[in-house]
């Protein structure tokens, strides 16, 4: 079982649209985060978010922190084909320091 | 600042060898995890190290094993092998795991294992 679920899996879609991915718990998390990876590459880290309704906003990427904190989401808007990539959230549960990963949505952008 | 190292980037074993993986952490953080990534899937946590010890383990078997050094680098050694074992293994580096870090982790490239 994921502590972290991620939906959807798998996103293709063309350079200009928008699109949300999320990330779901029945946990509560002190801080999450959304990293992208590219293939052959280790993840990179885009935004964290600690307080409870918290949106954070970084270029075309929206990040919000769900009121509970058990859940985020991130919006891309006019999506471009640098945005493929593999997108994880990660938190650390229950007073833990150490983070888990969701599975991750892979998207493609095609031009 | 320089960034988390790892090595090598690729390697190839067969089923029983054993395997160690190398990393630097980026300055000023004391704090290496180790993390495994199958083909299409998330990272999963296998250990963490600070100021050399032990810190916290995931549901990887006593075959994988860890070290942290003074200068805070880290190696990752597998023994005996398995074709599961195929996989990128990340190693990231974190500053003092001290009440308010919020957890980001800084990953190197990976060290992608195969085992035939």
């Amino acid at each position: 079982t994921q502590l972290l679920e991620q939906s959807p899996q798998f996103l293709s879609i063309q350079e200009g649209e928008n699109l949300t991915v999320y990330c779901n718990s029945s946990s509560v998390f002190s801080s999450l985060q959304w990293y992208r990876q590219e293939p052959g590459e280790g993840p990179v880290l885009l935004v964290t978010v600690v307080t409870g309704g918290e949106v954070k906003k970084l270029k075309r990427l929206t990040f919000q922190f769900g009121d509970a904190r058990k859940d985020s989401s991130l919006h891309i808007t006019a999506a471009q084909p640098g945005d493929t990539g593999l997108y994880l959230c990660a938190g650390a549960a229950g007073g833990s320091y150490i983070p888990t990963f969701g599975r991750g949505t892979s998207l493609i952008v095609h031009p | 600042e320089t960034g988390v190292t790892q090595s090598p980037t690729h390697l190839i074993k067969t089923r029983g060898q054993q395997v160690t993986l190398r990393c630097s952490s980026q300055s000023g953080h004391n704090t290496v995890s180790w993390y495994q990534q199958a083909l299409g899937q998330g990272p999963q946590f296998i250990f963490q190290y600070y100021r050399e010890e032990e810190n916290g383990r995931g549901n990887f078997p006593p075959r994988f094993s860890g070290l942290q050094f003074p200068n805070y680098s880290s190696e990752l050694n597998v023994n005996a092998l398995e074709l599961d074992d195929s996989a990128l293994y990340l190693c990231a580096s974190s500053p003092a795991n001290t009440i308010g870090n919020t957890g980001e982790l800084f990953f190197g490239e990976g060290s992608r294992l195969t085992v035939l």
